[in-house]
């Protein structure tokens, strides 16, 4: 079963509007975690933001913010103020505590995000 | 400064040939990851390590091997048994609890001759 769901192939958002991506997880943990990944057309993954499931407030990092809605099981991504650079392969990722008790990240499969001038 | 380093950035491999891509950082981080990712797709797990001289199968580990004999490398051989290795590979290590954040390195794009 997919456990981590980005149901948007593409996005595309003009220069400095905001744009919301969205990512669903499925879990049975309690203790968990989420997060975001930005991924350019050079390849390298560049970590964004991090939500711990017991974490009470939205976790906010510069022009990001992660909409953490723990009963709907949603963990979006906000960025305000979208500039051309934002364009990129956007990932949403959930760590998961296996039975060796290591932890590994689970992958959505992205969603592509265009800004246009 | 501190960082992962992948290389090369370009590999090419012929038929039946075993080609092992390298992973090294000094972050002093204990654990590191190989994924995999083709067109279109999201990451899947080849192989962790947790600590030196011990190491785990992911999601998709047949066709690859690792060995993890120093803390800061840990590179992957690509074997002639896995029959679709045109892929990207990307390879992470893991700071510290309470967020255990994976950090990647630039990746090697593979593609078989």
């Amino acid at each position: 079963a997919q456990k981590i769901t980005q149901t948007q192939p593409g996005m595309f958002v003009q220069e400095k509007e905001a744009v919301t991506l969205d990512c669903t997880y499925d879990t049975s943990d309690q203790s968990y975690g989420l997060f975001w990944y930005k991924q350019p057309s050079s390849g390298e993954m560049i970590f964004l933001i991090y939500q711990g499931s017991y974490d009470e407030q939205n976790a906010t990092e510069g022009r990001y913010s992660l909409n953490f809605q723990k009963a709907r099981k949603s963990a979006n991504l906000v960025i305000s103020a979208s500039q051309l650079g934002d364009s990129a392969m956007y990932f949403c990722a959930m760590r998961e505590r296996l039975n060796s008790g290591y932890s590994t990240l689970t992958f959505g499969k992205g969603t592509m995000l265009l800004v246009s001038p | 400064d501190g960082g992962i380093t992948q290389s090369p950035k370009y590999l090419f491999r012929k038929e039946g040939q075993n080609v092992t891509l390298s992973c090294e950082q000094n972050l002093n981080h204990d654990a590191m990851y190989w994924y995999r990712q083709d067109p279109g797709q999201g990451l899947r797990l080849i192989y962790y390590s947790q600590i030196v001289n011990d190491f785990q199968k992911g999601d998709i580990a047949e066709g690859y091997s690792v060995s993890r004999e120093k803390k800061e490398s840990f590179p992957l051989t690509v074997t002639s048994a896995q029959k679709n290795p045109t892929a990207f590979y990307l390879c992470a290590s893991r700071g510290l609890a309470p967020e255990e954040t994976q950090y990647f390195g630039p990746g090697t794009r593979l593609l078989v001759l």
